[in-house]
């Protein structure tokens, strides 16, 4: 069964760091683009990250210069290194996987559970 | 930035009659390759976010048949011809040609 598995929320206080981890398994990670999404309480969906196979990145605004998006192909693994965390980085955050194996691209086609993150002193 | 506008921003519908969500875009989702980069997910309350329209009109694995998306260039539209229980939930547009923008969502409701 193909899946992706979240793990490494917490509560940590403001200004500080927290390392998110997302198992694949099932399926050719390394074949696979993947992307962070999170929600913040009660509010929409926001694209936080995204890497390549072969690991070109790119981030959203609000998180450049204190997140840090990297996979470990042999792990199967999927990471995001929180830094500078501030109050609005509460939020549940999604791994989302990219399948552009076929003819079409198919953007987030599978999600994880997502892991809580909380921002509070 | 791309900008995604969804509206209506809620809807609450009588089992059995259709649902229409409109999303348009600030840009052109129309890629250089001729793909279109826009696609529709259905959050249920409690649960992640599942795919249900890929580049415009091709429905997801699983995704039943009363659910269709159409469009071009910047104004796309998602119809469910007849809405059931289990479509409770929130809708959300996303495009992938640059970087990615969700739309704010559209929150449906049964009547």
């Amino acid at each position: 069964e193909m899946q992706l598995v979240e793990s490494g929320g917490g509560l940590v206080q403001p200004g500080g760091s927290l390392r998110l981890s997302c198992a694949a398994s099932g399926f050719t990670f390394r074949s696979f683009e993947m992307n962070w999404v999170r929600q913040a309480p009660g509010k929409g969906l926001e694209w936080v990250s995204y890497i390549s196979f072969d690991n070109s990145i790119y981030y959203a605004d609000s998180v450049k210069g204190r997140f840090t998006i990297s996979r470990d192909n042999a792990k199967n693994s999927l990471y995001l290194q929180m830094n500078s965390l501030r109050a609005e980085d509460t939020a549940v955050y999604y791994c989302a996987r990219d399948d552009r194996s076929g003819y079409y691209y198919k953007t987030f086609d599978m999600w994880g559970q997502g892991t809580v993150v909380t921002v509070s002193s | 930035d791309i900008v995604m506008t969804q509206t209506p921003l809620s809807l609450s519908v009588t089992p059995g009659q259709p649902a229409s969500i409109s999303c348009k875009s600030t840009q052109s989702l129309v890629h250089s390759d001729g793909k279109t980069y826009l696609y529709w997910f259905l959050q249920r309350p409690g649960q992640s976010p599942q795919l249900l329209i890929y580049e415009v009109s091709n429905r997801f694995s699983g995704v039943p048949d009363r659910f269709s998306g159409s469009g071009s260039g910047t104004d796309f539209t998602l119809k469910i011809s007849r809405v059931e229980a289990e479509d409770v939930g929130v809708y959300y547009c996303v495009q992938s040609i640059q970087l990615r923008t969700f739309g704010q969502g559209t929150k449906v409701e049964i009547k």
